[in-house]
């Protein structure tokens, strides 16, 4: 049953556009997220994150916008470019005693490419 | 400035053997993880430790083993390969380990067991 869902395996976008990748989630006790971004044969690096109490975070190109009603959040990325070109995972962690990284539920990633 | 640093990045094993996933880092983080992805899926999380003596279980910790005796390094260790380990596992690492805390990844290592 997954807990982080990203329904896009891929997106392809233009040079210039908006890339916009989404997450939906099923657990109300998520309180935060993070994407992160992989290009191939390296690891996970992160991106951005936004927790509950915000419906929107920014970090130049990058925004995420969350709707915790509709527990989905979604990843904009303005103007796109090629080196965006890489797979986004969607991750939510859950508060509670003790909670970390361990507690990190990952969705399976979209694979964005930015055609020139 | 190394990071997370894994060996090998790619391996492959036959039915029941048995390897050492290598994994250091050097920015003197106290938590340290172990993920594997499968093909299409996204990041399990196998086993972490909160510090050098202490590890736990995660999600998928079966068939595999963990110890911490140093702060710097994780290694993983799987006992009898099966094809289900077939996988790209990927060790991470974290200052304090709070939620909202992002992780530093190794670059992988791929592994096939036949």
């Amino acid at each position: 049953d997954q807990q982080v869902k990203q329904n896009s395996p891929s997106l392809s976008v233009q040079e210039g556009r908006i890339s916009i990748l989404n997450c939906d989630y099923t657990n109300s006790m998520f309180d935060y997220f993070l994407w992160y971004k992989k290009y191939p044969a390296e690891g996970p690096t992160f991106l951005i994150s936004i927790s509950s109490i915000k419906d929107k975070n920014e970090d130049g190109r990058f925004t995420v916008f969350l709707n915790k009603s509709a527990k989905h959040l979604s990843l904009h990325i303005v103007p796109s470019q090629p080196g965006d070109s890489a797979v986004y995972f969607c991750a939510a962690s859950e508060r509670y005693s003790g909670g970390g990284a361990d507690g990190l539920t990952f969705g399976k990633g979209t694979h964005l490419i930015i055609q020139p | 400035n190394a990071g997370v640093t894994q060996t090998p990045k790619f391996r492959i094993l036959k039915i029941g053997q048995s390897m050492t996933l290598q994994c250091a880092q050097d920015m003197n983080h106290n938590y340290m993880y172990w993920y594997r992805q499968d093909p299409g899926m996204g990041l399990k999380l196998i086993y972490y430790s909160v510090g050098a003596g202490i590890t736990d279980k995660g999600e998928v910790p079966n068939g595999y083993n963990v110890s911490r005796s140093t702060t710097e390094d994780f290694p993983l260790r799987l006992e009898l390969a099966a094809p289900s380990q077939t996988s790209v596992y990927f060790c991470a690492s974290s200052n304090t380990g709070i939620t909202n805390e992002k992780l530093f990844f190794g670059s992988g290592t791929q592994l096939s067991v036949l």
